[in-house]
């Protein structure tokens, strides 16, 4: 089955810094691969999320990069605010299921 | 409201007490899953759903039975629960397994 990797598990940065969070995934055959935000108490959402066929992909201060070859993708969240802080889970998709990774807690300081 | 429920969303038994956490979405969606998220390990997948009467095991199924007879919802089961099944527990649905899983509020089970 899928494995993904997620680094690091605790990041912080300061107010207005950047931050990336990098994924990596065992199965070639995966073609979907979203960033969900859990904040503390709360579900996990969606916040991005890229296709195989796509190198790149922003939504104002996030984004993610994908590399099929080395089959890994990160996220960069730039300007990070304190209401960043959360825990953040990459996952990878296949044909039938979605694998995640095992979370990064964000600490952004004011 | 376009929503994923489940109930309870607090749960206490005791070891052997079989037990059913509700899953209901209104969003008319295909694809059901259940969730565990246990401290350091992350989401990990129980089962999932691609459509009415079809059902598969996850990642760690052992313990867990799952039922879908109609489209909108997707029990849990925990037949004979034991502590190691003491989780916070996420059911999300999906239009596609490709797209936005929207997860309903959890249920936290702790197994005495």
């Amino acid at each position: 089955g899928e494995n993904v990797e997620q680094h690091p598990s605790t990041l912080s940065v300061q107010e207005g810094d950047s931050a990336v969070i990098k994924c990596t995934y065992s199965d070639s055959a995966s073609n979907y691969f979203p960033w969900y935000k859990q904040e503390l108490g709360k579900r996990p959402q969606l916040i991005i999320d890229i296709r195989s066929n796509v190198g790149e992909k922003k939504d104002q201060r996030i984004a993610v990069t994908l590399n099929k070859t080395a089959k890994h993708f990160s996220l960069h969240i730039t300007e990070t605010q304190p209401e960043d802080s959360a825990v953040y889970f990459c996952a990878a998709s296949g044909y039938s299921t979605l694998t995640f990774g095992k979370g990064t807690m964000l600490l952004v300081s004011p | 409201e376009a929503q994923v429920t489940q109930n309870p969303r607090y749960l206490i038994t005791v070891t052997g007490k079989k037990l059913t956490v509700t899953c209901s979405q209104n969003m008319n969606h295909e694809y059901m899953s259940w969730y565990r998220q246990d401290p350091g390990l992350g989401l990990r997948q129980i089962y999932y759903s691609m459509n009415v009467e079809v059902t598969d095991k996850g990642d760690v199924p052992e313990g867990y039975k799952v039922s879908r007879k109609e489209k909108r919802n997707f029990p849990l089961i925990l037949e004979s629960p034991s502590p190691n099944q003491t989780s916070l527990y996420f059911c999300a649905s999906s239009s596609t397994l490709w797209g936005e899983q929207f997860f309903g509020p959890g249920t936290r089970l702790t197994v005495l």
